[in-house]
C-alpha cells in the first residue's frame, strides 16, 4: 500500500541551528502539507503546497519557515533558526485533492 | 471560521464496553468530516470519514461515525472496546471548497481496562 515517507524519524539540533525534514508524498498525489504537534496540544496546520507554490499558510507558518518540492519526490521543510518552541512532532500529509489525507510517521524535532 | 471540539480529553472503558467519542463542529458551509488515530510513536491513521451521502458512516476496525447536521456532531463509537484499541483519536473537519487542509480538535485519549 502507498503511504507517505518521513525522514528522520528524529532530530535533536540546538538553538539557532537550521533543520531540513523531510518528506516522500504518495507519487500520485498533488497536494502537500505540513503540521506540527506540539507534545500534548493538538496537530496544527502549518502550510499547503500545489503546483509547485505555497496554497494557503497559517500564522505560524512565518518567514523562518520554508518549504520545497526540490525533485519530483520530495517535499522539505526547513526552519531557518530554530527556537525552543520548534520543538515538536511534524507531519507531511498528501492528498490527490478529493480524497482524504494520507500522514506519514512523523518527526520529532527536538530543540536544545 | 472552521472549530472542532472533543468533548473529553481522556475516555475510560472496559474491554467490551461501548466506546463513545464525541467531536463537534463548526462550518459555515458543509464540511467533509474525519476522525483519525494514532497510536503511541506513530502517524495518523484514518479510522472514517464523511464527505456526503450517508451519514452514518463505517470506518476500520469496527469504528463508525454518524453526521448530524442538526446537531454539528460527529460522534465516534464502537459496540465493544479491545485493548488494541487504546491510543489518540482525533476529529478533524474540512471545507469542500479549500486547499484541503485540516482542523483538527485537541484528542481524545482513549483507555481501555482489562
Amino acid at each position: 500500500e502507498p503511504e507517505v515517507t518521513q525522514t528522520p524519524s528524529h532530530q535533536v539540533t540546538q538553538m539557532g541551528q537550521e533543520v531540513i525534514l523531510r518528506c516522500v508524498p504518495i507519487s500520485n498525489h498533488l497536494y502537500f502539507y505540513w503540521y506540527r504537534q506540539i507534545l500534548g496540544q493538538k496537530v496544527e496546520f502549518l502550510v499547503s503546497f500545489y503546483n509547485n507554490e505555497i496554497s494557503e499558510k497559517s500564522e505560524i507558518f512565518d518567514d523562518q519557515f520554508s518549504v520545497e518540492r526540490p525533485d519530483g519526490s520530495n517535499f522539505t521543510l526547513k526552519i531557518r533558526s530554530t527556537k525552543l518552541e520548534d520543538s515538536a512532532m511534524y507531519f507531511c500529509a498528501s492528498t490527490t485533492g478529493y480524497t482524504e489525507a494520507f500522514f506519514g510517521q512523523g518527526t520529532r524535532l527536538t530543540v536544545v | 471560521a472552521q472549530s472542532v471540539t472533543q468533548l473529553g480529553s481522556h475516555v475510560s472503558v472496559s474491554e467490551g464496553a461501548l466506546v463513545l467519542l464525541r467531536c463537534n463542529y463548526s462550518s459555515s458551509v458543509p464540511p467533509y468530516l474525519f476522525w483519525y488515530v494514532q497510536y503511541p510513536n506513530q502517524g495518523l491513521q484514518l479510522l472514517l470519514k464523511y464527505t456526503t451521502g450517508a451519514t452514518l458512516v463505517k470506518g476500520i476496525n469496527g469504528f463508525e461515525a454518524e453526521f448530524k447536521k442538526s446537531e454539528t456532531s460527529f460522534h465516534l463509537t464502537k459496540p465493544s472496546a479491545h485493548m488494541s484499541d487504546a491510543a489518540e483519536y482525533f476529529c478533524a473537519v474540512r471545507l469542500s471548497s479549500n486547499t484541503g487542509k485540516l482542523i483538527f480538535g485537541q484528542g481524545t485519549t482513549l483507555q481501555v481496562k482489562p
